[in-house]
């Protein structure tokens, strides 16, 4: 089993592009999940899927849309890219939001850069 | 708001050196604490969750325990590949994770 990948691992936009973050799981699970990571202020997320079909924001969604193609691929979108938006990305996965507890694997992040 | 608060930011430790990390939060209705491993560039990787006040988890040379208002991740003797930053997250309704700041640790040999 691969995980969670994502791709790409690095990229660099200038202002006002466009980018789609590709994120896919091999491990059935039904919860995906998109956060940014910036120095010093830990995790935050940006938009969840708690099962194919639905997607709901999070913290920061702002500048950014969702996709959840199907049960094992969740994409990012930034449809014009601010210099704000410089951070590392990490999309995550979880068996079953009902479930108890259960704990969510990262992917190893795509580091995105908008000059 | 669920808020998660972790000190001290940064630990520096001589190799053999037991500490302890902090993870203060506020949440209502508590479903899950879960401790992170991070190392640079990478993904964070799961270590433990812990449910009720008064669990406690072990793997290795660490130990998670949980009271209703923190979490400590004890790290007894530690080598330098237990070098890393430290993340703790809660959860409550909402099948969201709210992440602290982490702590980063470096263990010198």
């Amino acid at each position: 089993n691969a995980g969670v990948t994502q791709t790409p691992k690095f990229q660099v936009l200038k202002t006002g592009q466009s980018m789609t973050l590709q994120c896919a799981q091999d491990m059935n699970h039904n919860s995906m999940y998109w956060y940014r990571q910036d120095p010093g202020m830990g995790l935050r997320l940006i938009y969840y899927s708690a099962s194919e079909g639905t997607t709901d924001k999070g913290e920061v969604p702002n500048g950014y849309n969702v996709s959840r193609l199907n049960k094992r691929e969740f994409s990012l979108r930034l449809e014009s890219a601010a210099p704000s938006q410089t951070s590392v990305y990490f999309c995550a996965s979880r068996a079953d939001p009902r479930g108890a507890y259960n704990e969510q694997f990262f992917g190893p992040g795509t580091r995105l850069t908008v000059l | 708001e669920d808020q998660v608060t972790q000190s001290p930011e940064a630990l520096r430790l001589q190799e053999g050196e037991s500490s302890s990390l902090n993870c203060s939060y506020t949440v209502s209705g508590l479903r899950g604490l879960f401790w992170y491993r991070q190392d640079p560039g990478k993904g964070p990787e799961f270590l433990f969750t812990l449910y009720s006040a008064g669990e406690e988890k072990e793997k290795e040379r660490l130990k998670a325990t949980l009271t209703k208002k923190e979490s400590f991740l004890h790290i007894t003797a530690p080598k330098p590949e237990d070098s890393a930053t430290y993340l703790c997250a809660v959860e409550a309704a909402g099948n969201k994770l709210t992440f602290g700041g982490g702590t980063r640790v470096l263990v010198k040999p």
